[in-house]
């Protein structure tokens, strides 16, 4: 059974649009992080947030943790074809172990 | 610093054999973990440790054993390798405590045939 679903799996769209993608789960998370892969390498961490209803922004990347710390998401504006690769969330149920998500392959067309 | 550095970067085996995956990080980091991604399953944890002589079962342990003699060292062991064991492992560690930020290594792509 996987704790996170992320959506959409795979998303391909044109250079200097926005998109979104998501990370929802049924379980209640302490904290939850978001990484990017790229390919032949292994991810990188993007960003943790803790608190329900947290936003964080990178740039042109904005996150957001849901009120009740059940879901995250993604949102990047004005895509740049850097921003190609796989994007994971994970989460922490307050212990050690972290539970990865299924992943959104993201591929900006220049 | 050199991060998590892993060995051999890309292996092939045949159905039985053994082989030893080497992680080894820098950092002082307690915490190390090994994972395996296979494609539309994100990445499963296989084994961690909360520091040296310390070790737990991830989610998909059978087939994989580990031990943590150093802070440094974490390596993973294929005793009889198997073709679902085909896929990409990945190495992480992370400081004890808080919220667990994975560092990773550039990962291992298996092949089991």
């Amino acid at each position: 059974t996987q704790l996170l679903e992320q959506s959409p799996q795979f998303l391909s769209i044109q250079e200097g649009e926005n998109l979104t993608v998501y990370c929802n789960s049924s379980s209640v998370f302490s904290s939850l992080q978001w990484y990017r892969q790229e390919p032949g390498e292994g991810p990188v961490l993007l960003v943790t947030v803790v608190t329900g209803g947290e936003v964080k922004k990178l740039k042109r990347l904005t996150f957001q943790f849901g009120d009740a710390r059940k879901d995250s998401s993604l949102h990047i504006t004005a895509a740049q074809t850097g921003d190609t690769g796989l994007y994971l969330c994970a989460g922490a149920l307050g212990n050690e172990k972290l539970t990865f998500g299924t992943g959104t392959r993201l591929t900006i067309i220049p | 610093n050199a991060g998590v550095t892993q060995t051999p970067k890309f292996q092939v085996l045949k159905t039985g054999q053994s082989m030893t995956l080497q992680c080894a990080q820098d950092m002082n980091h307690e915490y190390m973990s090994w994972y395996r991604q296979d494609p539309g399953m994100g990445l499963r944890l296989i084994h961690y440790s909360v520091g040296a002589g310390i070790t737990d079962q991830g989610e998909v342990p059978n087939g994989y054993n580990v031990s943590r003699s150093t802070t440094e060292d974490f390596p993973l062991r294929l005793l009889s390798a198997a073709p679902s064991q085909t896929s990409v492992y990945f190495c992480a560690s992370s400081y004890k405590g808080g919220t667990y930020e994975q560092y990773f290594g550039p990962g291992t792509r298996l092949t089991v045939t």
